[in-house]
């Protein structure tokens, strides 16, 4: 079964530009988060699609956002780019049901802001 | 607000040397706590759910425990190849979201 795979594993952006990241989740499951990861803060929550729906969002501003498909692929899309948004996005995918139910992460995309 | 902190911060081990690692928590309403581990450069592997105080799963070298504070992961004598960083997880029933601890980076020397 194939995992979560994320597109591009890696990017230079320059201040001020915009970028779009991909994510396709595993086959079967509808909900996918997505969180930021840097050596200071850690791992932090950015949002959770579920059904093209946005379930949950991160105490992040309004320049992350990002939407998902029927297909269930998600994107996250960082406007206006700055320093400190450099870091590894990782994209989760779940089930999503009422239960818990586990999150699998994909390998991350590296995001440079120069 | 929901917290998790994890201790220590890094910790190195003698091939063989067994030891624990901590993950304590504060949130409204339990839904669930994950472990995962995380390779330098790579994306969290889930290794283990816990839902309710007391409960105990094992997986090769590792055992996870829950209390209601607290969890957690014991390695029983660690290879080299168990060295990572080890990240644990709250879910809240108020949400989906994962609220994770800064993680202990484990190095296990032959």
């Amino acid at each position: 079964k194939a995992g979560v795979t994320q597109t591009p594993r890696y990017l230079i952006k320059t201040r001020g530009q915009q970028v779009t990241l991909s994510c396709s989740p595993i086959s079967g499951h509808r909900s996918v988060s997505w969180y930021q990861q840097t050596p200071g803060q850690g791992l932090q929550f950015l949002f959770e699609y579920f059904s093209e729906t946005q379930r949950n969002k991160g105490n992040f501003p309004g320049r992350f956002s990002g939407r998902q498909f029927s297909n269930s692929r998600s994107e996250m899309n960082v406007s206006t780019l700055e320093l400190g948004d450099s870091a590894l996005y990782l994209c989760a995918s779940s089930f999503g049901g009422r239960r818990t139910d586990t999150q699998y992460f994909g390998p991350g995309t590296r995001l440079t802001v120069l | 607000e929901d917290q998790v902190t994890q201790s220590p911060e890094a910790l190195r081990l003698q091939e063989g040397e067994s030891s624990s690692l901590n993950c304590s928590y504060t949130v409204s309403g339990l839904r669930g706590l994950f472990w995962y581990r995380q390779d330098p450069g790579k994306g969290p592997e889930f290794l283990f759910t816990l839902y309710s105080a007391g409960e105990e799963k094992e997986k090769e070298r590792l055992k996870a425990t829950l209390t209601k504070k607290e969890s957690f992961l014991h390695i029983t004598a660690p290879k080299p190849e168990d060295s990572a960083t080890y990240l644990c997880a709250v879910q809240a029933n108020s949400g989906y979201a994962l609220n994770f601890g800064k993680g202990t980076s484990l190095l296990v020397t032959p």
